[in-house]
């Protein structure tokens, strides 16, 4: 079966500090990956996508980047933290193929920037 | 493009209440359309979809039916329970756009003893 893993769960880190959230997907090859921001009480927000190993297209223009240096793998970053970047973080994953499919989450990871 | 707007929240109920929340979309092409479900300070997990007209989607006593013709996709459940407090976002995706979905805002639901 497969699983998605993120972590940390939980990060508290300064305005201006950097970032890195780590996605890893198990039991599935070649999979479609996603990063999405839920502010509080707020629906989600498609940050950045993937197709492939190194194949990053973003959503909305922001201080964050994304990366896919594994088929498995998806790193979010920055280089700087903004206040405005804090909220839960979710990162999810879906089959690629020619019908849409179920996208599957994570666990999500809830960042505080102070 | 597309897009999904559901009702707004928060909806609150009492145990054994019927339930309906509202969704509607705008797309193009023939999308597919999901209820997903986010327990307190969890990741969303899939609740049912439906990828044609007139399809019907159900999942632990909750459903929802594919009305093209109304561009709808409205979830119900016949008697609520206190565990069924969480968040619901509706979503729908396409095949022809990497497989992104788009969401709703989410409907928060409580239900009281």
């Amino acid at each position: 079966s497969q699983t998605i893993h993120q972590w940390p769960a939980t990060l508290v880190q300064p305005v201006g500090s950097p970032l890195s959230l780590e996605c890893t997907v198990e039991g599935t090859s070649n999979p479609n990956l996603y990063w999405y921001r839920q502010a509080a009480g707020r629906g989600l927000q498609l940050l950045f996508y993937s197709v492939g190993i190194g194949q990053i297209s973003s959503e909305v223009p922001q201080n964050l980047s994304a990366s896919r240096p594994q088929d498995r793998q998806f790193i979010l970053s920055s280089k700087k933290l903004l206040l405005s970047d804090s909220g839960f973080y979710l990162c999810a994953w879906s089959r690629v193929s020619g019908a849409a499919d179920t996208q599957y989450f994570g666990p999500g990871t809830r960042l505080t920037v102070l | 493009g597309n897009s999904v707007t559901q009702m707004e929240g928060p909806v609150t109920l009492s145990e054994e209440a019927f339930l309906t929340i509202n969704c509607t979309y705008t797309a193009t092409g023939y999308p597919s359309l999901f209820w997903y479900v986010q327990y307190p300070g969890e990741g969303l997990q899939l609740l049912l979809k439906a990828t044609k007209a007139d399809d019907k989607g159900s999942n632990k006593g909750f459903e929802a039916t594919y009305r093209k013709e109304t561009t709808s996709f409205h979830l119900e459940k016949g008697s609520v329970q206190v565990s069924d407090s969480a968040v619901y976002f509706c979503a729908l995706s396409d095949n022809t756009n990497a497989g992104k979905s788009t969401f709703g805002d989410g409907t928060t639901l409580t239900v009281k003893p």
